[in-house]
Parts: C-alpha cells; sequence; structure tokens
C-alpha cells in the first residue's frame, strides 16, 4: 500500500517569508508526527498529533511554527518568518494508534532558506 | 549531556567484517529502544525493535543492558548493502512517548 507522502519534496524560500509543508500518511493511521533532521544529527521531535488534536507539541521550537491536522488524516506544518536556522529536512511519520506503535516515515522535505 | 548518544563514526569494515554500535540514554525510566537504518538523503527505517531479552533478525542482533543504559546492533557477515547510518531511538518514561534519536553512527562496508 501507499507509505507516506510529503510535498513539496524540496523548497527554497528566502528570509522571512511564509512556507507550508504537507503530508499524507498512511490510511487509517491515527497518530502522526512531524520532525526535524539537520545536516548530521538525528530527526528531532516536533509534534505530535493523535487524530486532529496536537497530543505533544513540547517539541516546536518556538511560534513561529505551528501545525494543524483538521480532518485527522492531512497534516500541514507551517513556518511563519522563516530563518536560515530553519534550514532541514522536515520529516513526517505516521502510526496506527499512537506513539507504541511502530513510525514509518515520508521521504522528508528539504526545506532552503536562503 | 545528551539524551541518547551515539558514536558518529564513520565505522568502515571490510565485507563479512562482524560490526557492533552501541548506543547510551541517560533516563533510566526509558522504556522502549529501536534500531532504525537510513541511507543517504532517504527516511529512517525500522530496522529492528530492542527487546530486553535480546533478540536476533538475520544477520543483525540487538541487546538491551538497562543496568548500564545502552543498547547495541551487533552486524554480523557485513554486506555492501548494510553501508548506511544507524540511528538509535529511545522512547522516554511513560507519559511522554516522544522518540529520541541519537545522533547515527554511519557505517561503509568495503568490497
Amino acid at each position: 500500500g501507499a507509505g507516506v507522502s510529503q510535498t513539496p519534496s524540496n523548497k527554497v524560500t528566502e528570509k522571512g517569508k511564509y512556507v507550508e509543508l504537507r503530508c499524507d500518511p498512511i490510511s487509517g493511521h491515527t497518530a502522526l508526527y512531524w520532525y526535524r533532521q539537520s545536516l548530521g544529527q538525528g530527526p528531532e521531535f516536533l509534534i505530535y498529533f493523535q487524530g486532529t488534536g496536537a497530543a505533544d507539541d513540547s517539541g516546536l521550537p518556538n511560534d513561529r511554527f505551528f501545525a494543524v491536522r483538521p480532518e485527522g488524516s492531512v497534516s500541514t506544518l507551517k513556518i511563519q518568518r522563516t530563518e536560515r536556522g530553519d534550514s532541514a529536512v522536515y520529516l513526517c511519520a505516521s502510526s496506527l494508534n499512537g506513539p507504541t506503535d511502530t513510525q514509518y516515515f515520508g521521504p522528508g522535505t528539504r526545506l532552503t532558506v536562503l | 549531556r545528551k539524551e541518547v548518544e551515539q558514536d558518529p563514526g564513520p565505522f568502515n569494515v571490510p565485507e563479512g567484517a562482524t560490526v557492533a554500535f552501541n548506543c547510551t540514554y541517560s533516563n533510566s525510566a526509558s522504556q522502549s529502544f529501536f534500531w532504525y537504518r537510513q541511507d543517504c538523503r532517504k527516511e529512517p527505517k525500522l530496522l529492528m525493535s530492542v527487546y530486553s531479552s535480546g533478540n536476533e533478525d538475520g544477520r543483525f542482533t540487538a541487546q538491551l543492558n538497562r543496568a548500564s543504559q545502552y543498547i547495541s546492533l551487533l552486524i554480523r557477515d557485513s554486506k555492501l548493502s548494510d553501508s548506511a547510518t544507524y540511528l538509535c531511538v529511545v522512547i522516554g518514561s511513560s507519559g511522554t512517548y516522544k522518540y529520541i534519536f541519537g545522533t547515527g553512527t554511519r557505517l561503509k562496508v568495503l568490497a
């Protein structure tokens, strides 16, 4: 079956601009996660959704970052006033029922802020 | 101190060699442990879960040492296709289910 998909695969933007990154989880998976991975580092947790609600957003670095999952399926990560330090690969993952289930990752969106 | 620490490597080994990686974690209440594999510019993929009694999947063996707070991954008879970054993942104590990743250990298997 289809895995986790993310769009766009690459995004180049200018400092100060607004970006939206989209994640389409595996069908039927109720839990969705966003991570950020910088070069040479492991993925860093940002936020976890159970259904439509954010169950844990403790990893969001500041209030420029926001994510939604209005219908409990597709999620959008929104970054306002982008900074060069936001450049990274943003990974989305989903799991069947919750965090104790295996997380399956999407291919990521490579964000470059110039 | 980082919550999860790994030697970044690279570990360069010849084909057929046995190689082992360790990963230490700081939270003694951590509940679950995994090894993920990540190929260059690709997403992480689950390699195996790590059980208290240790577990084996073909050429791969994972072990957990709670007393010393580390997990290990042993790869026997290394193949060229094993070249990748191996990420250690720890889930924290009850009440928090965040995946905490190590920085990864890079393995290169040489012909």
